[in-house]
């Protein structure tokens, strides 16, 4: 069956370093990859995409990485700031089941 | 343009009771989604719907959840009875006709069984 692998579960970071955060998910198929940014008691927020046929996309101090090899693409938060702090999500659609898998989550902490 | 709206924000109700949940999509979206997001996990999908029809709903616990999308527009999720384990936020999505599409998440309804 489909699924979606995210480590790590929680990150803590000092203010100005960088954040990783990586999925891993088990349908070749899928071909479109969201990261949502939910903060504490608010809706999650789309804050990137890509799609498969390319391998990296960046958006200001956010980027993310794919590689359709090893099935896994990863989040890169460079210059953290304390509102960066929330609980990030990756997805990745199933194929043949029109259904988004979401991962386990991350709370990344950034520390002032 | 208007966002996913979701009523209510908030219930309270005792086990075994009944509660309903409403959600009105994007404008023009054709799928709707909903998630159950118990606290500390990531949303899992309950039901989604293309226009009016059932795409998926193989992890709607059918014996006590029921869904709707009347007119292919706004749509409902009932559960009845309700059960501790129930207690939870339920997010409301809605995106284009592709799979490969943004889903916009609505407030949710946060719920609690008591």
């Amino acid at each position: 069956g489909e699924n979606v692998e995210q480590h790590p579960s929680t990150l803590s970071v000092q203010e100005g370093d960088s954040a990783v955060i990586k999925c891993t998910y088990s349908d070749s198929a899928s071909n479109y990859f969201p990261w949502y940014k939910q903060e504490l008691g608010k809706r999650p927020q789309l804050i990137i995409d890509i799609r498969s046929n390319v391998g990296e996309k960046k958006d200001q101090r956010i980027a993310v990485t794919l590689n359709k090899t090893a099935k896994h693409f990863s989040l890169h938060i460079t210059e953290t700031q304390p509102e960066d702090s929330a609980v990030y999500f990756c997805a990745a659609p199933s194929s043949g089941t029109y259904k988004y898998i979401f991962g386990t989550g991350t709370r990344l902490k950034v520390l002032a | 343009e208007a966002g996913v709206a979701q009523s209510p924000r908030y219930k309270i109700i005792e086990k075994r009771q009944s509660v309903a949940f409403w959600c009105n999509p994007i404008s023009g979206h054709a799928t709707l989604y909903w998630y159950q997001q118990i606290l500390g996990q990531g949303p899992k999908l309950l039901i989604q719907f293309q226009n009016n029809g059932v795409v998926d709903d193989s992890q709607l616990p059918k014996d006590r959840f029921s869904a709707e999308r009347l007119k292919g527009v706004d749509s409902t999720l009932k559960i009845q009875p309700a059960k501790l384990e129930d207690s939870a936020v339920y997010l409301c999505a809605s995106s284009g006709t592709s799979l490969a599409e943004t889903q916009y998440f609505g407030p949710g309804t946060r719920l609690l069984v008591l």
